[in-house]
């Protein structure tokens, strides 16, 4: 089965500027996770969709950091405006569910200067 | 709420060697209990998972790890590492808060450095 999809790998951008990611998850998986990895540390959830319902957001700035999953199926995590201690990878991950481990995607890793 | 510590940061061992990592969680009930390893510029990749029974497990590329209920542990073994083994791991706990509501929390992760 193929794996789950990020997009891009990579984005420099300026402090104050904004971005995007997207994630296109496992066909069929109901979960999916957007987690941020700063250097040296383990991932942190952000955010974490039921379908195209938010289950658990309560780690997200959500003065600046947004996402959606409007189909149910990929998702949009966006940064507006970007500040430099939001440089990191952020990591998508999906599951079926049920107390199973997640599949991860490649992340993006994000350089804000 | 669950938690996961790693209280390695950095391990070096030699190629051939065995290897041992330690992880210790922090949850009420019984876990459900995850090895992830992440080569450079990759994501995670699934090692092994325990759910209930044997406490023993098996995963991937020759690792283990064992479930100790009394000492809170989840530790991941290899009786002789490649060099390829060389990479970061994490420890990560998953657990129910309500609902559909499921999360895994991860530790801080260890860094192997493997010397030829």
């Amino acid at each position: 089965e193929a794996g789950v999809a990020q997009s891009p790998r990579y984005k420099i951008i300026e402090k104050r500027q904004s971005v995007a990611f997207w994630c296109n998850p496992i066909s069929g998986h109901a979960t999916l996770y957007w987690y941020q990895q700063i250097l040296g540390q383990g991932p942190k959830l952000l955010i974490q969709f039921q379908n195209n319902g938010v289950v658990d957001d309560s780690q997200l700035p959500k003065d600046r950091f947004s996402a959606e999953r409007l189909k149910g199926v990929d998702s949009t995590l966006k940064i507006q405006p970007a500040k430099l201690e939001d440089s990191a990878v952020y990591l998508c991950a999906s599951s079926s569910g049920q107390g199973y481990g997640y599949t991860f995607g490649s992340g993006t890793r994000l350089t804000v200067v | 709420a669950q938690s996961v510590t790693q209280p390695d940061i950095h391990i070096t061992v030699s190629e051939g060697a065995s290897l041992e990592l330690r992880c210790n969680y922090s949850y009420g009930a019984t876990p459900y209990l995850f090895w992830y390893v992440q080569s450079p510029g990759q994501g995670l990749q699934l090692l092994l998972k325990y759910f209930s029974g044997d406490t023993l497990v098996q995963g991937i590329k020759g690792f283990e790890a064992e479930f100790k209920r009394s000492q809170s542990s989840f530790n991941l073994r290899k009786p002789s590492v490649h060099w390829s083994d060389a990479a970061e791991y994490f420890c990560a706990v998953g657990a129910y808060r309500g609902g559909s509501n499921y999360k895994l929390t991860f530790g801080k992760g260890t860094l192997l450095t493997v010397n030829p």
